[in-house]
């Protein structure tokens, strides 16, 4: 079956303006992550969506970011006024089941570039 | 605050040279440790999860071990295809169902 997609692979921005990152996850899957690398850095995480309970967001680095989860699958990541340092991979991941012993499964990335 | 550490940061072996990466790791009660691959462009690839000290896994040319502080990913007999960075993470009971990664070991196998 498919992986997990997202969408654009690409993407440049000039400073200040805002962008949305979108990941479709596995289908089925009801977990949902988002994680950021940085070069030169590891994985850094960001938020994770669990079914309908309140997502853990305490991976976001400032209120600049968001991210929504619609229906339980498509999930957007949006940062607002883009910053230089805001440029980074945008990583989505998904899981069949939150905790217990479940591999999460990466999609392909948003490479973010701000100018 | 759980951390990982990955050595070295950087390989190289030769064809059939076989060696081992290494995987540091301070966690409030390990829930499991997780390998993964990573090609240049390419979102990480799971390779294996361990869940408890003396746990080892095996596919094709790869082995991964765990202990109480770190985990080993042995190589035997790489091949050039095996190139690829080596991420390792930690999912702790305490931190949800987040991981927290190394920042990797990019091996290269020369033919």
């Amino acid at each position: 079956g498919a992986g997990v997609s997202q969408s654009p692979s690409n993407k440049v921005t000039e400073k200040g303006k805002d962008v949305e990152l979108r990941c479709d996850p596995i289908s089925g899957h009801t977990a949902l992550y988002w994680y950021r690398q940085s070069l030169g850095q590891g994985l850094e995480f960001l938020i994770y969506f669990q079914g309908n309970s309140a997502p853990d967001k305490s991976g976001l680095p400032s209120d600049r970011f968001s991210a929504e989860r619609t229906g339980g699958s498509v999930s957007t990541l949006t940062i607002q006024r883009t910053q230089q340092e805001d440029s980074a991979v945008y990583l989505c991941a998904s899981s069949f089941q939150a905790g217990g012993y479940n591999e999460q499964f990466f999609g392909p990335g948003t490479r973010l570039t701000v100018l | 605050e759980d951390q990982v550490t990955q050595s070295p940061e950087a390989l190289r072996l030769q064809e059939g040279e076989s060696s081992s990466l290494n995987c540091s790791y301070t966690v409030s009660g390990l829930r499991g440790l997780f390998w993964y691959r990573q090609d240049p462009g390419k979102g990480p690839e799971f390779l294996f999860t361990l869940y408890s000290a003396g746990e080892e896994k095996e596919k094709e040319r790869l082995k991964a071990t765990l202990t109480k502080k770190e985990s080993f990913l042995h190589i035997t007999a790489p091949k050039p295809e095996d190139s690829a960075t080596y991420l390792c993470a930690v999912q702790a009971y305490t931190s949800g169902s987040r991981l927290t990664f190394g920042e990797g070991t990019q091996l290269t196998v020369n033919p």
